[in-house]
């Protein structure tokens, strides 16, 4: 089973406007982290956020916020007045703490963000 | 500020060639790792190193050999070169300490066309 899914491949979203992108996650562990990833069309991967499973609130970094959902399992990545240097990859991405080294990638979203 | 430098960004070799790809960080972290990248595939781990001279297979190994000689390097090899190991390769690195939410740092990855 995959252990990070995100199931929109491509979104669009207007210039101010906010977006959600969906990332769900399947672990047995109660101990893990959450990541978000964005990679513009230069290549290289910037990281957003993080959010731990023992996090009383959702995490918030400016403009990028997680909608942590643990009974759903899910890690919703929220960009609210999107600009159009969001336009990119973004992948979700997880690290179990007993387990430790690993971190698991989703396939990722494309976002692209429309004048 | 150079954080993890890969050497080389772009490269084309001809099956059955063999090549080595460098990643050098200066963060003095305690952990590498060494991913490809397909599209619609998200990031897929090869091998990884928690520690000067030890290394670990991840998802993805054959056809791959790795080192980690010294902290600050790791390098990726390919012995013989085939057609299905052209990707983008990421290298990254997180400190050993700090708990889950240590982030991966990444370079920028290195470009790799096999003929």
């Amino acid at each position: 089973a995959q252990k990070i899914t995100q199931t929109q491949p491509g979104m669009f979203v207007q210039e101010k406007e906010a977006v959600t992108l969906d990332c769900t996650y399947d672990t047995s562990d109660p101990s893990y982290g959450l990541f978000w990833y964005k990679q513009p069309s230069s290549g290289e991967m910037i990281f957003l956020i993080y959010q731990g499973s023992y996090d009383q609130q959702n995490a918030t970094e400016g403009r990028y916020s997680l909608n942590f959902q643990k009974a759903r399992k899910s890690a919703n990545l929220v960009i609210s007045a999107s600009q159009l240097g969001d336009s990119a990859m973004y992948f979700c991405a997880m690290r179990e703490g007993q387990a430790g080294n690993q971190f698991y990638f989703g396939t990722g979203t494309s976002l692209t963000v429309i004048p | 500020n150079a954080g993890v430098t890969q050497t080389p960004k772009f490269r084309v070799l001809k099956t059955g060639q063999s090549m080595t790809l460098l990643c050098a960080q200066d963060m003095n972290h305690e952990y590498m790792y060494w991913y490809r990248q397909d599209p619609g595939m998200g990031l897929r781990l090869i091998h990884y190193s928690v520690g000067e001279g030890t290394t670990a297979k991840g998802e993805v190994p054959d056809g791959y050999n790795v080192s980690r000689l010294k902290k600050q390097n790791f390098l990726l090899g390919l012995e013989s070169a085939a057609p299905s190991q052209t990707s983008v390769y990421f290298c990254a690195s997180r400190r050993g300490t700090g708990g889950l939410k240590q982030p991966q740092h990444f370079g920028d990855g290195t470009r790799l066309s096999i003929l």
